[in-house]
């Protein structure tokens, strides 16, 4: 399998539940990248890892948590989520800084409830 | 406060005539730009960019346009084809880091 790939691609949750949404990459890119898209807002970066170390993190509240245990897999842990919080989360990777662009994911559709 | 801004949100051309996406930016420090596209159900896929040292780059039938100083760029596909329609992002970075700055997109329709 290659490029970017995102599990799952639909989610709903509780405002009290634990979830994951996981990435991964399989293009040798040694940066990954969460972004979230609400409705009618431009694409919002979240978290950056480089090399397995978060690099940017963009006053992301602490519901959400990162993890990056190597430099092919990310994952968003999510916890006690806000209805607002429902959104498109997209994975990228890039090689180094975005000089050729990021590949996106396709993305996680989140809706809390 | 967005700093990168495309202030048509929808565009419809006739297929064979040219397309022009227009984008904004209020922060001078930018140095790298780039256009992406997305389908529906899809994640955003890289165009075309543009560095801050050139004013023109062109790939096949997409050309990016970079003023620098009305901080304006703009992309041109010719001839525009019905699987262009999609939606556009203009996006941004300062020092070609890591962090993208992205403007809320352009639906194009690209009509037969």
């Amino acid at each position: 399998e290659t490029g970017v790939t995102q599990t799952p691609r639909h989610l709903v949750m509780g405002m009290t539940n634990k979830k994951s949404l996981k990435c991964e990459q399989h293009l040798g890119h040694n940066a990954m990248y969460w972004y979230k898209q609400s409705a009618k807002k431009p694409l919002e970066l979240m978290f950056v890892y480089s090399l397995e170390e978060r690099v940017e993190n963009n006053s992301v509240p602490s519901r959400f948590s990162p993890e990056c245990p190597n430099s092919s897999h990310l994952f968003l842990h999510l916890h006690t989520l806000q209805p607002e919080d429902s959104a498109l989360y997209l994975c990228a990777s890039s090689q180094d800084r975005i000089n050729y662009g990021y590949t996106f994911g396709s993305g996680t559709r989140l809706t809390v409830v | 406060d967005q700093q990168v801004k495309q202030n048509s949100p929808s565009l419809s051309v006739q297929e064979g005539r040219i397309s022009i996406l227009n984008c904004d930016y209020t922060n001078s420090m930018f140095d790298y730009f780039l256009w992406y596209k997305k389908y529906p159900a899809e994640g955003p896929t890289f165009l075309i960019s543009i560095s801050s040292i050139k004013d023109k780059n062109e790939d096949g039938r997409f050309t990016v346009f970079l003023n620098k100083s009305a901080k304006h760029l703009s992309l041109h596909i010719v001839p525009s084809q019905p699987g262009d329609s999609a939606v556009y992002f203009c996006a941004a970075s300062v020092n070609s880091g890591y962090a993208l700055n992205f403007g809320k997109g352009t639906s194009l329709l690209v009509t037969p």
